[in-house]
């Protein structure tokens, strides 16, 4: 079956300093790889994806993820975290053949000034 | 930029009684989608409609949910009779392709609360 993990449930880190947001995931097939943010009565925002090519990916708000078809993750990262990059953020994935995205838990990301 | 809109907000109704949430997807999108998310848990496939018809379904959307596409701007979901595990946060998006690789846009949600 296919499925995608979030194995934090919370994620603090300080302002400024760099932050990671994991996800793996298992798949048969190709995988496409989403990341969303969901901010506060807010609905799922796209931040992301990988499709196929460079493992590096860069998005919206200076958030970048990284893929590793080894280790079956998809990292979301930033250099540099800002307390408005608080917020709920969830992995997906998708492989052809389906219409539907799969997602994972969601992992909230607390930033501290 | 153009947004996936969905009402009402919230939507609070009585087990056994119909619901229709509504939706209004970006307006050159194709594809249409409805994903749920039960408090605390994962955000669920329900279903992925196409020119009018269902493309796909999960196991959740059984007899008790229907589609519709009642205009060109309009994306129903109707649960027929509520049950309280209905209760839930539903989410409608859409996406301009089919193919695996495109994102899809979602609206902010609805809550629904059966009690």
């Amino acid at each position: 079956a296919q499925s995608v993990a979030q194995p934090e449930d919370q994620v603090n880190v300080a302002e400024g300093n760099p932050l990671t947001v994991k996800c793996t995931y298992s798949v048969s097939g190709n995988p496409y790889l989403f990341w969303y943010v969901q901010y506060p009565n807010r609905g799922l925002q796209f931040l992301l994806k990988y499709i196929t090519g460079d493992n590096l990916v860069k998005g919206s708000y200076g958030f970048e993820a990284e893929f590793n078809k080894s280790q079956t993750s998809f990292h979301l990262k930033k250099p540099s975290a800002l307390v408005s990059d608080s917020a709920l953020y969830f992995c997906a994935v998708r492989t052809s053949g389906t219409y539907k995205y799969i997602f994972g838990t969601g992992t909230r990301l607390k930033v501290l000034a | 930029e153009p947004e996936v809109t969905q009402t009402p907000s919230h939507q609070v109704t009585q087990m056994g009684q119909e619901v229709i949430l509504r939706c209004v997807p970006i307006s050159n999108h194709l594809y249409f989608y409805w994903y749920r998310q039960i408090l605390g848990q994962k955000v669920e496939f329900l279903v992925s409609f196409y020119n009018n018809e269902i493309s796909e379904k999960s196991e959740i959307f059984d007899d008790q949910f229907s589609v519709e596409r009642p205009d060109g701007s309009n994306f129903t979901l109707k649960i027929r009779s509520t049950k309280l595990e209905d209760s839930a946060m539903y989410f409608c998006a859409s996406s301009e392709a089919r193919q695996p690789g495109t994102e899809a846009f979602f609206g902010q949600g609805t809550r629904l609360t059966v009690v």
